[in-house]
């Protein structure tokens, strides 16, 4: 069974950049897509992008494109999300989570415990 | 992509069936069947219930079914328990390899 584990809260300054990572166990790392959720405080889920581990492949919300980096480290089968040029409205829950079957996105079956971020001067 | 359409909140009384909606476009909910749901207890990560519009992964309760019409999906509780009591979230492919969610609903068992 796959586990996603992903590390622990940060406070952060506007302006800065954050990296939260996920790493995952007790499967093929190469055989999933990995894909990063996050959560405002009490709002919704808002999908911001995934990557194929195996091929370093990514796709990112539009509204991310410019922010977001995320990549994956096939040696630790550790993916990471970094996101740049930190506002307040990042405050987030920011979760990893794996794709059901492969790589498409039809849907996140094990997902990580979550990474509570903080902006604030 | 826009945020599919969720009604804030939905209720019922234990032992009552509960259907909550969410309404795309045909760029997603209505163009592919690839919509999932998810249920959220507070403080907690999310749970895949329901996938590819209609499945249920094993362990999910078949008091848990999903289904869709046009632009619109929808998940039906049946048997209402306390413990059904959540957030839950539609989400569905949105072509380009992007995913769009929903923007929750409040289940309240009374």
């Amino acid at each position: 069974q796959v586990q996603l584990v992903q590390s622990g809260a940060e406070v952060k300054k506007p302006g800065s950049s954050m990296r939260v990572s996920c790493k995952t166990s007790g499967g093929t790392f190469n055989s999933y897509s990995i894909t990063w959720v996050r959560q405002a405080p009490g709002q919704g889920l808002e999908w911001m992008g995934r990557i194929i581990p195996i091929v370093g492949l990514t796709h990112y919300a539009q509204k991310f494109q410019a922010s977001v980096t995320i990549t994956a480290d096939k040696s630790t089968s550790t993916v990471y999300m970094e996101l740049i040029n930190l506002r307040s409205e990042d405050t987030a829950v920011y979760y990893c989570a794996k794709t059901r079957e492969g790589y498409f996105l039809d849907a996140f079956d094990i997902w990580g415990q979550g990474t509570m971020v903080t902006v604030s001067s | 992509q826009s945020a599919l359409t969720q009604p804030p909140s939905a209720s019922g009384s234990p032992g009552q069936s509960v259907t909550i909606s969410c309404t795309g476009t045909s760029s997603d909910v209505g163009g592919y069947d690839y919509v999932s749901w998810y249920q959220q207890h507070p403080g907690k990560a999310p749970n895949l219930m329901i996938y590819d519009v209609s499945k249920r992964p094993s362990g999910v309760p078949d008091r848990f079914s999903g289904s869709k019409s046009g632009n619109t999906a929808s998940l039906t509780v049946s048997g209402l328990q306390a413990d059904d009591e959540a957030d839950y979230y539609c989400s569905s492919y949105a072509g380009g390899n992007t995913v769009v969610f929903g923007g929750g609903t409040k289940l309240t068992v009374l």
